[in-house]
């Protein structure tokens, strides 16, 4: 399994600012996945971010928004831009595990309020 | 697109057995997954089937009917532990979809 982390745990922040959040992986791999969770709701994909090419994008989210950088094999950041409320959620990474895509580990997640 | 219906909650005691159903929609489909999510907790993996049939993991067991698009998650000897959300997702194409999850809260 892999050992996930993120940073920061949590914040809050005022609408209008960015936040980016770093997320870090105890070891190589080849595609993370940045999702978001508002409260008490189910797990929405936002991005698939794979080392060395664009982050593929799914339906309603878009790069101006949601920037993403995966510099290398460990190590991936998801920028929520122009903040507002609706933004408020928890954000989190996760990477497949060695069995496949259906078995994927979570970072702890960041959890976003804005003001 | 992917659609993935399960019961919103389910509320049980200690020691009884709880089943969450989960039906879906998919445009294609490579198997069924299982999460368990602890409040304030990560997402974790519990099981998975791209077979039909039954895959037991100890007290936690997951089926699968692809005939009937259907799949269920079966929690034996619930523990006080065991209250959480649970999620059934599908797999394409590297990505999960996932359900709206149920929320399981085990009684004394």
């Amino acid at each position: 399994s892999a050992v996930i982390s993120q940073k920061p745990s949590r914040d809050i922040c005022q609408r209008g600012t960015s936040l980016t959040i770093q997320c870090q992986v105890d070891s190589q791999v080849t595609m993370m996945f940045w999702y978001r969770q508002q409260p008490g709701q189910s797990l929405t994909l936002i991005a698939t971010a794979n080392q060395g090419s664009e982050a593929t994008y799914e339906s309603g989210f878009v790069i101006d928004k949601f920037p993403i950088s995966r510099p290398n094999l460990t190590f991936s950041t998801l920028t929520v831009s122009n903040m507002s409320p609706e933004d408020s959620s928890i954000y989190l990474c996760s990477v497949m595990g060695l069995a496949g895509e259906y078995e994927q580990y979570f970072g702890p997640g960041t959890r976003l309020t804005v003001t | 697109g992917q659609s993935l219906e399960q019961p919103s909650e389910v509320t049980a005691v200690e020691g009884a057995i709880v089943q969450i159903n989960c039906t879906y929609q998919t445009s294609g489909f490579y198997g069924l997954s299982w999460y368990q999510q602890h409040d304030g907790g990560a997402p974790t993996f519990l099981s998975y089937n791209a077979l039909d049939g039954l895959e037991e993991t100890g007290r936690f067991s997951s089926f699968l009917s692809r005939s009937d698009s259907y799949g269920y998650l079966l929690l034996q000897e619930l523990q006080m532990k065991d209250s959480a959300s649970y999620f059934c997702a599908v797999s394409l194409d590297y990505k999960l979809s996932f359900g709206a999850g149920t929320t399981v809260t085990v009684r004394a």
